[in-house]
C-alpha cells in the first residue's frame, strides 16, 4: 500500500490558469513533508519543505499547505507557465528516518 | 560542478551482464541516497550512506545490488546479472548534513535499459 498517494494523476490546464495538487499521506510518525518538480528526463527539484509546525509554505508561484492532523497537503500553483509543465511529487519523511517516501506524482500539462 | 553528477546518462546492457553506475555528490555533502524510478512511478529508496558508512540498505530489492562510497565522497552502485526488471532510472541525491529536514539536491539519474 502506498504511503503517499496524490491525485489527480494528471491534468491539463490553459497557460495562465491556476491549479491544486493534492497529497494523503499515511507515513507515521511525520518529520516534514516536501514537494518536487521533475522535468522530462530530469532529476527532481526541491519546491518547499514543511515540517509539523508549518501549515504553508510559499516559493514565487508555488504555495505547499499541510494539515498534519488530516494528514494532507496541496500545492498550488498560480499564473501557471509553459516551463511548469512537469510531474509533481510529494515526498514524506518519517521522524529520526533519513529516507523520503514519495508518491506517484501528478503529470501536469500546461497548453497554450 | 555545482550539482549531483551521474553517469553514464544512459546505459544498454543485455540480460546476465554486470554493469556499474556512478555518482559524484556535491562536494562537502555529508549523506548520499540512492533511488530507483520505473517509468511512470516516483522514485523509490533503495540505500542510504553517511560519509563512508552505508547505514540503511534496507530498499536493496536483492542481494544482486550493491552500493559502495570507499572515501566517503563518489558512490559506486553495482547490479549483477542483470534482469529485465533492473530497467529504470537510477537516482542518486546528496544532502550538507544528517538531518532528516536537509534538503536533498538529485542528480538527472541513469536510464537503464535491459534487453
Amino acid at each position: 500500500k502506498n504511503q503517499v498517494e496524490q491525485s489527480p494523476q494528471s491534468l491539463i490546464i490553459l497557460e495562465g490558469k491556476n491549479c491544486t495538487l493534492q497529497c494523503n499521506y499515511t507515513v507515521s510518525p511525520f518529520s516534514n513533508l516536501r514537494w518536487y518538480k521533475q522535468d522530462t528526463g530530469r532529476g527532481p527539484v526541491s519546491l518547499t519543505i514543511m515540517t509539523f509546525s508549518e501549515n504553508t509554505k510559499s516559493n514565487g508561484r508555488y504555495t505547499a499547505t499541510l494539515d498534519a492532523d488530516t494528514k494532507q497537503s496541496s500545492l498550488h500553483i498560480t499564473a501557471s507557465q509553459l516551463s511548469d509543465s512537469a510531474s509533481y511529487i510529494c515526498v514524506v519523511t518519517t521522524q529520526g528516518a533519513q529516507k523520503l517516501v514519495f508518491g506517484q506524482g501528478t503529470r501536469l500539462t500546461i497548453n497554450p | 560542478g555545482a550539482g549531483v553528477s551521474q553517469s553514464p546518462r544512459y546505459k544498454v546492457a543485455k540480460r546476465g551482464q554486470d554493469v556499474a553506475l556512478r555518482c559524484d555528490p556535491i562536494s562537502g555533502h555529508v549523506s548520499l541516497f540512492w533511488y530507483q524510478q520505473a517509468l511512470g512511478q516516483g522514485p523509490e529508496f533503495l540505500t542510504y550512506f553517511q560519509n563512508e558508512a552505508q547505514l540503511d540498505k534496507s530498499g536493496l530489492p536483492s542481494d544482486r545490488f550493491f552500493a559502495e562510497r570507499p572515501e566517503g565522497s563518489v558512490s559506486t552502485l553495482k547490479i549483477q546479472r542483470t534482469q529485465q526488471e533492473d530497467s529504470a532510472v537510477y537516482l542518486c541525491a546528496s544532502s550538507l548534513g544528517q538531518g532528516s529536514n536537509q534538503p536533498q539536491h538529485f542528480g538527472d539519474g541513469t536510464r537503464l535499459s535491459i534487453l
